[in-house]
């Protein structure tokens, strides 16, 4: 069974700190990893995607992936109280253009103002 | 900006009966998903669509569920007997070729009853 591990949260964070996200995950092999934001009753928005180790920057958000620790983490910058919301890890098990993802259960995090 | 749109948003049906989920995935995509979400739980893969056929289904996606695309725009999802537990958040989903971003509709809502 291919897991995608989250803390459950909630994080909370005061306005303008760093929020720091982790997910690891079970299969050795998974090739690309997502991070999406999901708003209460609203469907996942993509962030960012990885597919190699190290660190992926975008805006005020930091992507990085250790596949030897099979880890992979968000760093929010500058956290601002409409980053609130549950973010979702998700990993694809190969690196085709087919997604099959496997979802974490989403770290739930409010940014204090 | 292109859309995945999902209808209806919300159905309420009695266990046992017949549904079926309509999606317009974004036009030019390749690839078609449906996935779901039970309250509070993981967002989890049903199945993909690709050149006209299943590529990959889930152990959830029994023979109660069917997915067609009849007219090289709407996408669905058929449940043919609806049993309590198919009460979740549908989610259809497409891409385009290559790697690259996965587009969610907003969902749509069963209540089995």
């Amino acid at each position: 069974q291919k897991e995608v591990e989250q803390n459950s949260g909630p994080l909370s964070v005061p306005e303008g700190a760093i929020a720091s996200l982790n997910c690891t995950y079970s299969d050795r092999g998974s090739q690309s990893f997502f991070w999406y934001r999901q708003y209460s009753g609203k469907s996942p928005e993509l962030i960012m995607f990885i597919y190699s180790n190290g660190d992926k920057e975008d805006g005020r958000f930091t992507a990085q992936l250790n596949k030897a620790s099979q880890y992979v983490s968000l760093l929010i910058r500058d956290s601002q109280p409409s980053d609130s919301a549950t973010y979702l890890c998700a990993v694809n098990p190969t690196g085709g253009s087919n997604y099959k993802l496997t979802f974490g259960k989403g770290t739930l995090l409010t940014v204090n103002p | 900006e292109p859309e995945v749109t999902q209808t209806p948003s919300h159905q309420v049906t009695q266990m046992g009966q017949e549904v079926i989920l309509r999606c317009v995935p974004i036009s030019n995509h390749l690839y078609f998903y449906w996935y779901r979400q039970i309250l509070g739980q993981k967002v989890e893969f049903l199945v993909s669509f690709y050149n006209n056929e299943i590529s990959e289904k889930s152990e959830i996606f029994d023979d109660q569920f069917s997915v067609e695309r009849p007219d090289g725009s709407n996408f669905t999802l058929k449940i043919r007997s609806t049993k309590l537990e198919d009460s979740a958040m549908y989610f259809c989903a497409s891409k385009a070729g290559g790697a690259g971003e996965l587009f969610f509709g907003e969902g749509s809502r069963l209540t089995v009853l």
